[in-house]
C-alpha cells in the first residue's frame, strides 16, 4: 500500500523560506522509473506542478519557479524535501506530494495548506 | 511549454445525463494525456491515463478519447458522486501542466 504524507509549517511570513517534507511508504525511490514530486493548488484554483525528482536523482522544476525551488531526496529515510525561497502571499496554497511512475500521478498525499502572511 | 485548455469551465447537468468534457493541447501530446477527478477537500484521483485507459477501480461510465491535441472525457450517465472538478494533464514532456479544470455541477 503506497502512502505519502506532507509535513511542514502551515504559516510562513513573506520573504521566508518554506521547507516541506514528504514521507512515503510502500515503494522505494531507488526503483527504476519512480519519481516523487510536489504540486500545489491555490484556494479555488487549478493544480500546478512545482518539482519532481526521479530514482536516479534527475530533477525537474517548473520553469517559472525554478530559481526559487530545490528538491532533494533521502532514499534511506523515504523522504523528499522541497524548499521554496522568498515566499509571497500568492504562494498560499495546498501543497501536495505525489508519486509518479510514468508521468501520471496514481498516488497523492493528503495535502497541506500553507498560508503566507505577516 | 505546452498549455492545456479545458472547456467548458462549468457544466451544469442532472444525474443520469451524459457529460462531455474537452481538453485541448497547444501542441501535440500524442496520447500522453490523463484525466483526474477532484472533490472538495480531497486530493485528485486518476481516472484515465494515456487518453483512453481507465485507472484501477474506475467505473466503466468514465471513458476517454482523443489524440494529438484534442481529447474528451465522457461520463455516460452521471451519478451523484461524479459532481466534482475534472483536470487533464499531459506527460509528453516536462513541465507536465494541468488544464484549468471543468466543474461538473448539479443543475
Amino acid at each position: 500500500q503506497i502512502t505519502l504524507k506532507e509535513s511542514g509549517p502551515t504559516l510562513v511570513k513573506p520573504t521566508q523560506t518554506l521547507t516541506l517534507t514528504c514521507t512515503f511508504s510502500g515503494f522505494s525511490l531507488s526503483t527504476s522509473g519512480v519519481g516523487v514530486g510536489w504540486i500545489r493548488q491555490p484556494p479555488g484554483k487549478a493544480l500546478e506542478w512545482l518539482a519532481l525528482i526521479y530514482w536516479d536523482d534527475d530533477k525537474r522544476y517548473s520553469p517559472s519557479l525554478k530559481s526559487r525551488l530545490t528538491i532533494t531526496k533521502d532514499t534511506s529515510k523515504n523522504q523528499v524535501v522541497l524548499t521554496m525561497t522568498n515566499m509571497d502571499p500568492v504562494d498560499t496554497a495546498t501543497y501536495y506530494c505525489a508519486h509518479t511512475g510514468g508521468g501520471y500521478i496514481s498516488y497523492w498525499g493528503q495535502g497541506t495548506l500553507v498560508t503566507v502572511s505577516s | 511549454e505546452i498549455v492545456l485548455t479545458q472547456s467548458p469551465a462549468t457544466l451544469s447537468l442532472s444525474p443520469g445525463e451524459r457529460a462531455t468534457l474537452s481538453c485541448r493541447a497547444s501542441q501535440s501530446v500524442s496520447s500522453y494525456l490523463a484525466w483526474y477527478q477532484q472533490k472538495p477537500g480531497q486530493a485528485p484521483r486518476l481516472l484515465i491515463y494515456d487518453a483512453s485507459n481507465r485507472a484501477t477501480g474506475i467505473p466503466a461510465r468514465f471513458s476517454g478519447s482523443g489524440s494529438g491535441t484534442d481529447f474528451t472525457l465522457t461520463i455516460s450517465s452521471l451519478e451523484p458522486e461524479d459532481f466534482a472538478v475534472y483536470y487533464c494533464q499531459q506527460r509528453s514532456n516536462w513541465p507536465s501542466p494541468f488544464g484549468g479544470g471543468t466543474k461538473v455541477e448539479i443543475k
